[in-house]
């Protein structure tokens, strides 16, 4: 069974760097992901695919601060240079067979 | 530019059905599928349900078939998902994203409260 998962909470000090982790289900370490941000009474906003050789397509506008990167079955997200507006809900989501897509628990993000 | 623009807030009975659209613009609206997700408060994103605007294929997720119908109008570039029979749990946010997850609408708020 295809499942995302994510650990529930992060933080870091604001200016520093952060790296979160999305681990994709035994079998399949191959899958492409998206990371998705949301910031509070928000919805959610494209960051990236990111695919098993680590190569990642970012979205319109998305500061250079956040990057992508895989390990096995592995996805990483690492922002740099924390700013207050980082402070937000991270999703990984992966797209599944007959085009459904299986979220993440999603991972909140603390800048402190 | 890419844009998906859905309908208004909804506040709806228990038992009643909801309809809400996404208008999409900015790209040819038959050459990418829409799902639709949707956000309870204070929980993650729930995968609803997937149509093709080519062909009008759909794959809904198991827990709402039976109750969901997703359609499109290529005429207007606009998908459409209906829920029928609501019940308190259904209260969320409901977001249309074009199948690449690269554009989101705005989210609809659809709110079941007798």
């Amino acid at each position: 069974q295809l499942v995302l998962t994510q650990s529930p909470s992060a933080s870091a000090s604001l200016g520093a760097s952060v790296k979160l982790t999305c681990t994709l289900s035994s079998g399949h370490s191959s899958y492409a992901i998206a990371w998705h941000q949301q910031q509070p009474e928000k919805g959610p906003r494209y960051l990236m695919k990111l695919n098993s050789d680590g190569s990642h397509n970012k979205g319109d506008g998305i500061p250079d601060r956040f990057s992508g990167s895989t390990s096995g079955a592995e996805r990483y997200l690492t922002i740099s240079s924390l700013q207050s507006e980082d402070e937000a809900d991270y999703y990984c989501q992966t797209w599944g067979t007959g085009s459904n897509w299986v979220f993440g628990g999603g991972t909140k993000l603390t800048v402190l | 530019q890419v844009q998906l623009v859905q309908s208004g807030a909804e506040v709806k009975k228990p038992g009643a059905s909801v309809k809400v659209s996404c208008k999409a613009s900015g790209y040819t609206f038959s050459h990418y599928g829409i799902s639709w997700v949707r956000q309870a408060p204070g929980q993650g994103l729930e995968w609803m349900g997937w149509i093709s605007p080519y062909n009008g294929n759909t794959n809904y997720a198991q827990k709402l078939q039976g109750r969901v119908t997703m359609t499109t109008d290529t005429s207007t570039s606009t998908a459409y998902m209906e829920l029928r029979s609501l019940r308190s749990d259904d209260t969320a946010i409901y977001y249309c994203a074009r199948e690449a997850g690269d554009y989101w609408g705005q989210g609809t708020l659809v709110t079941v409260s007798s």
